[in-house]
């Protein structure tokens, strides 16, 4: 499986957006690229995910690189409900099981 | 709530009993899948089954480790003679697979995990 780097920890004042990066040189073609957080004493939870064009839902947007050899999840307005380990994730194109291969992640500490 | 449910939520246990967990998905979901997280690093995958067919086993589940899901509904993971290394965050999640021209995508929909703690 193609690897992701993220820095390990970030820090945001309350209200303010938040850029999270993540690097996936060896990207391929048919990767998709998912963002999954875990919140303190949680299970993951889905975020969102893009092929190519960066896409926005309601927690969050995906800004994808025109290479796509990197990606950034932005949060427009940090709470403290959105401080988690944040994972950067990318899934083939594939009809099989389909497991996520987490990596450390990114933990954002939100400052009130 | 319709969402995983697992549990134990904690088991504490001394080195060389068997530990057994539960897992509940989402009622249409027909996939499942395990995980173990431990202190500081991301979820790790286990196995994986479709309906009631395992069909994926990681090398990290050792012949210690078995999982069944008879019915295709719940899931238990079974740990034998553990030791203290087992002790970790066991993770369930599950999806259903999307139609539609993304079908890598189904989003995968975690339970609270259980914390096993091996003494």
């Amino acid at each position: 499986d193609a690897k992701t780097t993220q820095p390990n920890s970030m820090e945001s004042n309350e209200e303010e957006p938040v850029h999270l990066p993540c690097n996936h040189s060896t990207i391929s073609g048919t990767d998709y690229i998912h963002w999954y957080r875990q919140l303190p004493s949680q299970g993951p939870e889905y975020v969102i995910h893009g092929l190519t064009s960066n896409v926005n839902n309601r927690m969050a947007s995906l800004a994808i690189a025109e290479d796509r050899k990197s990606s950034t999840l932005i949060l427009h307005r940090a709470t403290l409900r959105d401080a988690a380990v944040y994972y950067c994730i990318l899934r083939a194109h594939q009809t099989g099981a389909n497991n996520l291969f987490f990596g450390t992640g990114t933990r954002l500490t939100v400052i009130p | 709530d319709t969402g995983v449910s697992q549990d134990p939520r904690h088991k504490i246990t001394k080195r060389g009993q068997n530990v057994t967990f539960r897992c509940d998905p989402i009622s249409e979901h027909n996939r499942l899948y395990w995980y173990r997280q431990t202190l500081g690093q991301g979820p790790e995958f286990l196995t994986y089954f479709q309906n009631e067919a395992q069909l994926e086993k990681s090398r990290l589940l050792s012949d210690r480790f078995s999982a069944e899901r008879p019915k295709g509904s719940f899931s238990t993971l079974e740990i034998q003679r553990t030791e203290q290394g087992d002790s970790a965050m066991y993770l369930c999640a599950s999806s259903s697979p999307l139609a539609g021209p993304s079908s890598s995508y189904n989003e995968q929909f975690f339970g609270p995990g259980t914390r096993l703690t091996v003494l």
